[in-house]
């Protein structure tokens, strides 16, 4: 099976960087994808490294150690809209996705 | 383009009552997959379907029962609704090589 860990929450100020990490185990590794969801809202998609190395999408870059199964999204300039559940997910060889459990983040001014 | 839709938006069930989520895509999309979200929790994979025609068990299938007659929908059937499947519905949508999934606006359902 798959499991993932992601921290519970994470606090930072306006303006700052925050980078929220991932750890996962899985069989047939495919990619790691980020998602961003509001309270009440859809999840929306921000980002995804199926190799290693860091992607880079305006403010936000996600990160990928296959070696390591570990990565990590890095939030930069943060706003007060950017304070959400931010959720990784495994993407399998099979098609499907398992998400982490989520890490709060609150952006404080 | 509307993207993923999903009816209803709300319902509400009596315990043993059975009902039907829909899902529609409009982006072509091979991969469809229903998810739940309870309070605080991510999102579990009930079924998905890597085509029309195909459906696979995720990691809570049991209770529902999914088809894909149609490559643009994908339905989730409750047999006999439990209190246990009070949650947040999602589906979404991918490319079969995507990088990422679009989600539908959610249907909350409340079994009483």
């Amino acid at each position: 099976g798959q499991s993932l860990e992601q921290p519970s929450e994470v606090t930072a100020v306006e303006g700052a960087i925050v980078q929220i990490n991932c750890t996962y185990q899985t069989s047939g590794f495919y990619g790691l994808s980020w998602y961003q969801q509001h309270d009440g809202g859809a999840p929306t998609f921000l980002s995804y490294n199926a190799l290693d190395g860091l992607e880079e999408t305006g403010r936000f870059s996600s990160f990928l150690s296959r070696s390591d199964s570990y990565g990590y999204l890095l939030l930069q300039e943060l706003q007060m809209k950017d304070s959400a559940s931010y959720f990784c997910a495994v993407r399998t060889n099979a098609g499907k996705s398992t998400f982490g459990d989520g890490t709060t983040l609150t952006v404080k001014p | 383009n509307a993207g993923v839709t999903q009816t209803p938006k709300f319902r509400v069930l009596k315990t043993g009552q059975s009902m039907t989520l829909l899902c529609a895509q409009d982006m072509n999309h091979e991969y469809m997959y229903w998810y739940r979200q309870d309070p605080g929790m991510g999102l579990r994979l009930i079924h998905y379907s890597v085509g029309e025609g195909t459906t696979a068990k995720g990691e809570v299938p049991d209770g529902y029962n999914v088809s894909r007659l149609k490559k643009q929908n994908f339905l989730l059937g409750l047999e006999s609704a439990a209190p246990s499947q009070t949650s947040v519905y999602f589906c979404a949508s991918s490319e079969s090589q995507g990088r990422g999934q679009f989600f539908g606006p959610g249907t909350r359902l409340t079994v009483l």
